[in-house]
């Protein structure tokens, strides 16, 4: 089955500066990639995906490189705002009906 | 719009009691699934359904039952068997169609606290 590593939080950065979270993972047969924002008190929301090898899946702000070779699907982000504080999600994922897990999630706190 | 809802947002259950989480989807997904997310915990896989009349347990089942009658529906009943229910459920869904790249939709969640 498919597991997730993700780099322990809480991750406390000024805005502006560079931001990176962790995402490793190990998986059978050649998973989609997904990051995933949670606001206080909601659900999940999609951010990016990427679908194959070296692909870069980018949306506001945010980018990530499906790694194949390090198995690794890092999140990074150029400038953080104190809007982007929230919880972010790391997912591989195969195909509908199969079991979705995800990493155990960052906490990103941006003080302005 | 389609999307995916839960009810209600907040739930107060006695110790002892079953209660029921709705999840209803107009999306025309065929897979749904139920998480339970703790502090520090993540997100923990509790049921998930790949069509009607079929679900499967995941890493947290004991203490919950599902039911998947409805395409659009999946309900999770808590169960006094569950020793600390206390939580925040998510449930969510996927389209089989979309193929790879498929994203999963979320509900805003349900707050359930044992009092």
């Amino acid at each position: 089955g498919n597991s997730v590593t993700q780099m322990e939080g809480p991750v406390t950065l000024s805005e502006e500066a560079f931001l990176t979270i962790n995402c490793t993972y190990t998986a059978t047969g050649y998973p989609s990639l997904f990051w995933y924002v949670q606001y206080p008190g909601e659900g999940l929301q999609l951010l990016l995906k990427a679908t194959k090898a070296d692909d870069k899946g980018s949306n506001k702000g945010f980018e990530a490189t499906y790694r194949k070779e390090t198995t690794s699907f890092h999140l990074e982000k150029g400038s953080v705002q104190v809007s982007d504080s929230a919880v972010y999600f790391c997912a591989p994922s195969r195909q509908a009906g199969t079991a979705l897990i995800f990493g155990k999630g960052t906490t990103l706190s941006v003080s302005s | 719009d389609g999307g995916i809802t839960q009810s209600p947002k907040y739930l107060f259950r006695k110790e002892g009691q079953n209660v029921t989480l709705s999840c209803e989807q107009n999306l025309n997904h065929d897979a749904m699934y139920w998480y339970r997310q703790d502090p520090g915990q993540g997100l923990r896989l509790i049921y998930y359904s790949q069509i009607v009349n079929d679900f499967q347990k995941g890493d947290i089942a004991e203490g919950y039952s599902v039911s998947r009658e409805k395409k659009e529906s999946f309900p999770l009943t808590v169960t006094s068997a569950q020793k600390n229910p206390t939580a925040f459920y998510l449930c969510a869904s996927m389209g089989a169609a979309g193929g790879r790249g498929t994203e999963a939709f979320f509900g805003q969640g349900t707050r359930l606290t044992v009092v």
